[in-house]
This record gives C-alpha cells, structure tokens and sequence, in this order.
C-alpha cells in the first residue's frame, strides 16, 4: 500500500518553455501533497504543500507564478514549472499524506533538464 | 522543529546490523522521530517513525533513549541493497513538515 507515482520520471526541455508534472496517489486518497526539490548533492528542499481543493502553501523564496501547483482530486496534484530557465534543472519530488500529520509517502522523483 | 544531528557517512558489512545514530538533544515532548532513506537518483522511502517509545517494522528498529534526546536507527541484517542516504527527522505535533537534512549515507559492502 501507499504507493506514489509520478509521471513523467525524466524530462528535457527548451528554456522558456513550461513542464507539467503529475503526481499521483495510487492506493490511498491523499488530502495533502507536498512538492520537494533536490540539486546534486544537497538534501530534499520543500517547495510548496497543497490541499486538496485549496490553493498551495509555498515556502519563502519559491515563485509561486513559476511553480504552479494544482490538486484538483485526492489523488492527483501537478506541479507546472512555467518558463523554464536552465537553473531550474533539478530532481523534483512529490509526496502524498492521507493528512498533513500523517507519514509521507513519497514518489520517486523527475529528472527535470532545461537546455 | 528541533535538528537533528547524524554522521556524514557510515559503512556496513553485508549481513551485520546497522545502528545509525542520531542526535536531537532539543526535542520537545509533542515532537515525534522519523526516519526515511533515499537510495540514489529515488524519492525518499518511510522507514519507522517513534514518539517514546522503541519500535520495530518489517524494515528496522528504532530505540529512543529515556530521555529522548537521542535515538539510533537499526537495520538487523543489512544488504547491499540498504545503500542509501538516511535521513533523521524530528517532526512536531500537528501539521508540521519534514525538514530534511544531511542524513548519513550506509554503505554496505560485501
């Protein structure tokens, strides 16, 4: 049980264009979503936790006009990274919870490169 | 949330416990212990997660010492596969994040 998946796992793409990525809870309805993202080398750093039905919470510094995140159903939420520049190629992971105390149960990542 | 502090990297033989330490001599009473693992180029993986309590799962161990300030992580029997990054959480009641940091990366080898 509680199994996240993401889709796609790895993308390139042109700068200045937008990436859509979809996470999804597959077993279990999951009330919150959290997007992480990861450099080389460094840890997990949370972007934003969304709630079904409401708008995302974003953490200091991340752009919410360039991350766009919607969780329209309890187990899909999209993670769209609009004009993408090369600095935003990074690992992004997304994590779903049946509530926000609850453990997370976490996708296993996209491999996001922008030429 | 209070830190965490773990060694930067630790190594195994295959088939040997492995105690991964962990250090949060700030925790509060309400603040709960996680542990997960990243094997590379994967999203992070639950492992067990305690308030007092020591626990077990199908995966590890978790001993919490009395005065919570500590706790060591142990995988009875690791394998190869165990290679990772594990990460120590302290997480707080209600509807607190994960706050990830460093973590410890196990090797295990042959």
């Amino acid at each position: 049980g509680a199994v996240v998946s993401q889709h796609p796992s790895w993308v390139i793409c042109k700068s200045g264009t937008s990436v859509k990525i979809e996470c999804r809870s597959l077993d279990f309805q999951a009330t919150t979503m959290f997007w992480y993202r990861q450099f080389p080398k460094q840890s997990l750093m949370l972007m934003a936790t969304s709630n079904e039905g409401s708008k995302a919470t974003y953490e200091q510094g991340v752009e919410k006009d360039k991350f766009l995140i919607n969780h329209a159903s309890l187990t899909l939420s999209t993670l769209t990274v609009t004009s993408a520049h090369p600095e935003d190629s990074s690992f992004y992971i997304c994590s779903a919870s049946l509530r926000r105390d609850y453990e997370q149960y976490f996708g296993p990542g996209t491999r996001l490169t922008v030429t | 949330d209070a830190k965490t502090t773990q060694p930067t990297s630790m190594d195994c033989a295959e088939g040997r416990a492995a105690n991964l330490p962990c250090n949060h001599s700030t925790i509060s009473g309400n603040e709960y212990v996680y542990w997960y693992r990243q094997i590379h180029s994967q999203g992070p993986q639950y492992i067990i997660h305690g308030l007092k309590n020591n626990e077990t799962n199908e995966m590890a161990s978790l001993i919490i010492t009395e005065d919570r300030k500590s706790s060591t992580l142990i995988l009875p029997h690791a394998t190869l596969r165990d290679t990772a990054v594990y990460y120590c959480i302290v997480r707080g009641g209600g509807y607190s994040t994960l706050t990830f940091g460093k973590g410890t990366m196990l090797l295990v080898s042959p």
